[in-house]
């Protein structure tokens, strides 16, 4: 079955508690994105990735890490969480930029 | 700059039509998706539209107005399931660098009644 999945899908965590959020996708894809979801804003974008060691920054990359070593995975990092990145998290991955997303089920963060 | 508009909520009687407008305002549009996302759920693609006119997909229709910079997405025979928000999202050709950006509206939260 062609899926995106993250994890962990729930994480409560402390401020500056460093933390991942790992993303795979099974469908070849090239494209891959991070998005936050916080009510009244809509989805913005933290990073991108064209291609395998192809990363660039969205519109909010600030306190976020990505690396894209291999095709079907693109981990989120922070390195020092802060209560301002609580938020719902999802990774997108499709065949064209700006393509078609395929989003995985979400990640929701606590940062206390 | 980059700005898409559609109303924040709408409700609408079981059995139904509804129609929910976004607007946008981008420096290179390359196509428009609509995508439905149900409560704590991941949003799912419902249609791309990137001529002028309308598109349709069973009871979902998506009609697009590049001049006038103005998409809907009619939904038909609403039923119960179809509560969820809806989320305009404008392709945005690359100003630089070969990627093509996907900018999404805060979304419109529909509340389907019996």
């Amino acid at each position: 079955e062609a899926q995106v999945t993250q994890n962990p899908r729930y994480l409560i965590t402390v401020t500056g508690k460093k933390l991942t959020v790992t993303c795979s996708q099974n469908m070849n894809h090239e494209y891959m994105s991070w998005y936050r979801q916080d009510p009244g804003l809509g989805l913005r974008q933290i990073y991108y990735s064209m291609n395998v060691e192809v990363t660039d920054k969205g519109d909010v990359p600030e306190g976020y890490k990505v690396s894209r070593k291999e095709k079907r995975n693109f981990p989120l990092i922070l390195e020092s969480p802060s209560p301002n990145q609580t938020s719902l998290y999802f990774c997108a991955s499709s065949s064209a930029g700006g393509g078609e997303q395929f989003f995985g089920p979400g990640t929701r963060l606590t940062v206390l | 700059g980059q700005n898409i508009d559609q109303p924040t909520e709408m409700t609408a009687t079981e059995g139904a039509i509804v129609q929910i407008n976004c607007t946008y305002q981008t420096s290179g549009f390359n196509g428009l998706f609509w995508y439905q996302q149900h409560a704590g759920e991941a949003p799912t693609f419902l249609s791309y539209n990137v001529l002028d006119g309308l598109e349709e997909k069973g009871r979902f229709s998506s009609f697009l107005s590049r001049s006038k910079g103005y998409s809907y997405l009619l939904l038909k025979e609403l039923q119960m399931k179809d509560s969820a928000s809806y989320l305009c999202a404008v392709r945005d050709l690359a100003l630089s660098g070969g990627y093509n950006k996907l900018i999404f509206g805060a979304g419109t939260r529909l509340a389907v009644h019996p």
